[in-house]
């Protein structure tokens, strides 16, 4: 079955970028989407598409694919970032999500 | 505003079915820009798909919970529902229904969820 990685934590400083991979075989053949996810709260799409954002959805998010890894970027990291985030691809009609990744803002 | 709201019991005995419905307000379940998903998170660890339902009824499963799910959908009453058999303590997670645009019919790699509901514990238990 189809697998996608995701770095367990990642540490960032406010206003410092942050940036969360995902990886998986030829991920990049692939559209990657992204969802954030606080405590006790329903994930929330981020991207869609590698890199399309929805509406509501600040600028500092942003979203890349090539390869084997797909990659979200929050520039300016505010404390409201702070929150669990996962990528997911679709695998031959099945929906993969990443293992997810902790984003803590120092 | 489309509100999508889980509602079953929450807790269920090992062995037996997990029934849950998903009703969709604010938007018809019958639009043929949409899926319908299920997803679950146990609790503390990560999400996995279920399976979606397309309103002419097409159904797409996880290949690891296929041969014990069902998912199904009434489009008079705006609801799908999501049946998991033969339950154990492994099935016990905060179950969320969710809405995808596809660029189907049915499902499609570009497809994203877009509105997901509150989700409901299930918790299996004897």
């Amino acid at each position: 079955s189809y697998e996608l990685t995701q770095p367990p934590s990642v540490s960032v400083s406010p206003g410092q970028t942050a940036s969360i991979t995902c990886s998986g075989d030829n991920l990049g053949n692939k559209y990657a989407c992204w969802y954030k996810q606080k405590p006790g709260q329903s994930p929330e799409v981020l991207i869609y598409q590698d890199n399309k954002r929805p509406s509501g959805i600040p600028g500092r998010f942003s979203g890349s694919n090539s390869g084997n890894t797909a990659t979200l970027t929050i520039s300016g990291t505010q404390a409201m970032d702070e929150a669990d985030y996962y990528c997911q691809a679709w695998d031959f009609n099945t929906a993969v999500f990443g293992t997810g990744t902790k984003v803590t803002v120092l | 505003q489309l509100q999508l709201q889980e509602s079953g019991p929450g807790l269920v005995k090992p062995s037996e079915t997990l029934s849950l419905t998903c009703t969709v307000s604010g938007g018809s379940i019958s639009s043929s820009d949409y899926s319908w998903g299920w997803i679950r998170q146990p609790p503390g660890k990560g999400l996995e798909w279920i399976g979606t339902i397309y309103y002419s009824g097409s159904t797409y499963y996880n290949p690891s919970l296929k041969s014990r799910v069902t998912i199904s959908v009434d489009t008079s009453k705006n609801q799908f529902s999501l049946k998991l058999y033969s339950v154990t303590a492994a099935d016990t997670a905060v179950y969320y229904c969710a809405r995808h645009e596809t660029s189907g019919p049915g499902v499609d790699n570009r497809d994203y969820f877009d509105y997901w509901g509150q989700g409901t514990l299930v918790t299996v238990s004897s």
